[in-house]
């Protein structure tokens, strides 16, 4: 069964906004990973935060880790029409050598 | 251009054919998987391989068989096609550890069993 699971399903804004993406997992994990999925093609990794870090940036993305609450946020500032894609979140269990369990995505739009 | 390679892109089956979908890496990935992608129910793990001669079932195996006999290959056969295996599959490497670096991912497999 699926381990994360995002929220919204879908999301649309116009250029220049910022979107919003969160994801809720069920057990405890040693990473939690971003991947986009362009209409048609694979996926592509974007950003990795481990179970210690509250925080991470990468160009224009932001992600916030809260262990507590077993949820993660993807925020992609000044959103380009370029940034339409589905949005995964996929955790890595503390177990170990087990692979990646992927979310059922948000679909987000950039409006131009 | 170093990657994960799948063959083929798109592939028709008819009910009851048998066939083996490539995934090629030349990372020297240890870590390779395979997963299937339906509408509105985002990846699910077919199988997954840690390195050359191991294997194990991922959450949804049934109809599907695996093989590593190298650290590059990871094939995935389908013994016997049925429509509900009608989808997109994907196949993906990593280096062994967590927290390492994340997957990388074939472009994909979109099959269709009539």
């Amino acid at each position: 069964s699926q381990q994360g699971e995002e929220d919204p399903q879908a999301l649309s804004i116009q250029e220049g906004e910022n979107a919003t993406m969160n994801c809720s997992y069920k057990t405890s994990i040693n990473n939690l990973q971003w991947y986009r999925q362009n209409s048609g093609r694979g996926l592509v990794h974007l950003i990795l935060i481990r179970s210690n870090e509250r925080e991470k940036h990468s160009g224009r993305l932001r992600v916030t880790l809260d262990t507590s609450k077993k949820s993660s946020s993807l925020l992609i500032t000044a959103s380009r029409a370029a940034d339409t894609a589905s949005y995964f979140c996929a955790t890595d269990k503390v177990s170990g050598n087990t692979p990646l369990v992927f979310g059922k995505g948000t679909r987000l739009s950039v409006i131009a | 251009n170093a990657g994960v390679t799948q063959t083929p892109k798109f592939q028709v089956l008819k009910t009851g054919q048998s066939m083996t979908l490539q995934c090629a890496q030349d990372m020297n990935h240890e870590y390779m998987s395979w997963y299937r992608q339906d509408p509105g129910m985002g990846l699910r793990l077919i199988h997954y391989s840690v390195g050359a001669g191991i294997t194990d079932q991922g959450e949804v195996p049934n109809g599907y068989n695996v093989s590593r006999s190298t650290t590059e290959d990871f094939p995935l056969r389908l013994l016997s096609a049925a429509p509900s295996q009608t989808s997109v599959y994907f196949c993906a490497s990593r280096r062994p550890g967590q927290g390492v670096d994340g997957y990388t991912f074939g472009s994909g497999t979109r099959l269709t069993v009539v």
